[in-house]
């Protein structure tokens, strides 16, 4: 079986300080995993996406995620947050088996303060 | 290059009412998700198509809900009847094809509100 879990369900930064948002994945087999990101009234945009190669990934907008084994975790960060990333992020599990069938996480909202 | 499209953006209707959804995937993408996204949580898949083929139905709650994918492009989920526990936000997506590589690429959702 596979699921995400994210551990905030909400963080909120100042602009310009570092993002952190946290994720950890249950998965039967090597996972892939993704971050998405939604804003209001808009469609989900992937912003990076890890699929057994390089364990640090980096994606749109400045952010990048590290996947690591040993703590089954695959958090999204970024250097400097900006206005404009405010939004809700998922994190997102899908399984080597051929399907792409995604699993996401109940995700966070990230808000970003002046 | 246009992205996935759906229509209507929004919808609200009384229970017991019949209720469709239209998606246009992106051009050249054989695969085509529905999704269903409640308040506050992530988005859960509903079905997948391969083509016309539908591959997994499986969670589908098929004494309601029906899809179709004519000519292996657009595609249609209906409710009938609608319950108050459909409101949602309902999801299209797309892809070249389905492997776990294959980057799915979303619409931005009609929002359902049944009263």
């Amino acid at each position: 079986a596979q699921s995400v879990t994210q551990l905030d369900s909400h963080v909120s930064v100042s602009e310009g300080t570092p993002v952190l948002l946290r994720c950890n994945y249950s998965s039967s087999y090597s996972p892939s995993l993704f971050w998405y990101v939604q804003h209001p009234n808009k469609g989900l945009q992937l912003l990076l996406k890890y699929t057994s190669a390089a364990t640090l990934v980096k994606g749109i907008n400045g952010f990048e995620a590290e996947f690591k084994k040993s703590e089954t975790s695959f958090h999204l960060t970024k250097p400097s947050a900006h206005m404009s990333d405010a939004a809700e992020y998922f994190c997102v599990v899908s399984t080597l088996t051929g399907a792409n069938n995604l699993f996401f996480g109940t995700g966070t909202r990230l808000t970003v303060i002046p | 290059e246009a992205g996935v499209v759906q229509s209507p953006r929004y919808k609200i209707i009384e229970k017991k009412q019949p209720v469709a959804f239209w998606c246009n995937p992106i051009s050249g993408h054989n695969t085509l998700y529905w999704y269903r996204q409640n308040l506050g949580q992530g988005p859960e898949l509903l079905i997948r198509y391969e083509n016309e083929e539908a591959v997994d139905d499986s969670q589908l709650p098929k004494d309601r809900f029906s899809a179709e994918r004519l000519k292996g492009v657009d595609s249609t989920l209906k409710i009938q009847p609608a319950e108050l526990g459909d409101s949602a936000v309902y999801l299209c997506a797309s892809s070249l094809g389905d492997s776990n590589t294959d980057t799915q690429y979303f619409g931005p959702g009609t929002r359902l509100t049944v009263l």
